[in-house]
């Protein structure tokens, strides 16, 4: 049984330019949600798809916007890139039918903004 | 403004110690607490709270919730190397979940 799968690993980009990180939720999951890790935090939740619809946001700026797929894998896009960027993106996945709150996270995403 | 504040930031202690880590958090719809362990990349799941008083165990770790005075600790008793990480905790609220800045262990030999 899968878990769940993100790509790429690592990313180095320049300032100004987008990425597209991909996530594949585990099996039988429904429900994905983004965070970004900067250095030395916690994850800051960016926000959460599901049925192909964003379901609720944090703090984040609208450079940061994500898509559902109807085999509820998710992208999450940020354009104009800033150095502030810069962070481990994690995406975990989650059951609606199942416990509230228990997500499972992907490896992560190493996004490096210069 | 929702938050989830983890205390102490950090610890240092030697291998056979019992530690405690403390969660506070005000976030509104409160649905449940999550204790997660992160070593390198993705945090691994320990423990969900939904109830207040009604103690989580898993081997050595154990955790348990106060919804009343909005707390969470976790313990860890007879602490090995391998427990040293990063333990977070986490306060899902409505369909967000918010995560303190978490708790870096260091057991040593």
């Amino acid at each position: 049984d899968a878990g769940v799968t993100q790509s790429p690993t690592h990313l180095i980009k320049t300032r100004g330019q987008q990425v597209t990180l991909r996530c594949s939720p585990k099996s039988g999951h429904d429900t994905v949600s983004w965070y970004q890790q900067a250095l030395g935090q916690g994850p800051q939740f960016i926000f959460q798809y599901y049925e192909e619809e964003e379901r609720q946001r944090g703090n984040f700026p609208d450079r940061f916007s994500g898509h559902q797929f109807p085999n509820y894998s998710s992208e999450l896009n940020v354009n104009a890139l800033l150095l502030g960027d810069s962070a481990l993106y994690l995406c975990a996945s989650s059951s609606s039918r199942g416990a509230q709150g228990e997500q499972y996270f992907g490896p992560g995403t190493r996004l490096t903004v210069t | 403004e929702d938050k989830v504040v983890q205390s102490p930031l950090s610890l240092v202690v030697h291998e056979g110690d019992t530690v405690t880590l403390n969660c506070s958090y005000e976030v509104t719809n409160f649905r449940s607490l999550l204790w997660y362990k992160q070593e390198k990349k993705a945090p691994t799941f320990l423990f969900m709270l939904t109830s207040s008083g009604i103690e989580k165990k898993s081997g050595r770790l154990s955790s348990i919730l106060d919804k009343k005075e909005l707390f969470s600790i976790l313990n860890i008793t007879a602490t090995q190397t391998g427990d040293s990480a990063i333990y977070l905790c986490a306060v899902t609220g409505g369909f967000k979940t918010i995560f303190g800045a978490g708790t870096r262990l260091f057991v040593k030999a």
